[in-house]
């Protein structure tokens, strides 16, 4: 069964500090593709960043970058340079191409420090 | 640029009444999808759709149905509201296409069953 783990439900960060937030998931479709989604307190969700399977190289955005491990099947996102702005629920989630649904995670809380 | 827009933004409601929570985008989007996320959680897809007079269920669709009579519009019916429905409610759409694409989600709308 496909599956999205995120073992961290919540986080706490210094200000200016970069911080990873852990995204596993469970396949057996060669072919996938795997969001970073952010959902400040106000409620929106918010795309960040996208990682197809067969991408050489990984995914950035700005600040945003996925550190992609094929093998062991994990979408790590990494924000550098934290700002109090990034204090926010973090959704990872994944899609096979063969279908149209997105699986996702049950999210990380990452609240940042001044 | 309006993008994914639902209306109501909070309801309350009483067991047993009957409401449609609206949802229409402006992006020319084939593919859409109503979520339901329950506090601390991630989204659990109920209905989509991949083109007007298409739609099929998702992972929780009992106690709701929708349609799809135009490419814009995917309005979600709570035919006799319960407590357990009380959530709030995500729309969004994509061009499903391109697998690459994120989808794009409205503002939410907050429902309470009392």
């Amino acid at each position: 069964a496909q599956k999205i783990t995120q073992t961290q439900p919540g986080m706490f960060v210094q200000e200016k500090e970069a911080v990873t937030l852990d995204c596993t998931y469970d396949t057996s479709d060669q072919s996938y593709g795997l969001f970073w989604y952010k959902q400040p307190s106000s409620g929106e969700m918010i795309f960040l960043i996208y990682q197809g399977s067969y991408d050489e190289q990984n995914a950035t955005e700005g600040r945003y970058s996925l550190n992609f491990q094929k093998a062991r099947k994990s979408a790590n996102l990494v924000i550098s340079a934290s700002q109090l702005g990034d204090s926010a629920m973090y959704f990872c989630a994944m899609r096979n191409y063969s279908n149209y649904q997105l699986i996702w995670g049950a999210g990380t809380k990452l609240i940042i420090k001044p | 640029n309006a993008g994914v827009t639902q209306t109501p933004k909070f309801r309350i409601l009483k067991i047993g009444q009957s409401m449609t929570l609206q949802c229409t985008q402006d992006m020319n989007h084939n593919y859409m999808y109503w979520y339901r996320q329950d506090p601390g959680m991630g989204l659990k897809l109920i209905y989509y759709s991949v083109g007007a007079g298409i739609t099929d269920k998702g992972e929780v669709p009992n106690g709701y149905n929708v349609s799809r009579s135009t490419t814009e519009d995917f309005p979600l019916r709570l035919e006799l509201a319960a407590p357990s429905q009380t959530s709030v409610y995500f729309c969004a759409s994509s061009y499903q296409e391109y697998s690459n694409q994120p989808q794009h989600f409205g503002d939410g709308t907050r429902l309470s069953i009392l």
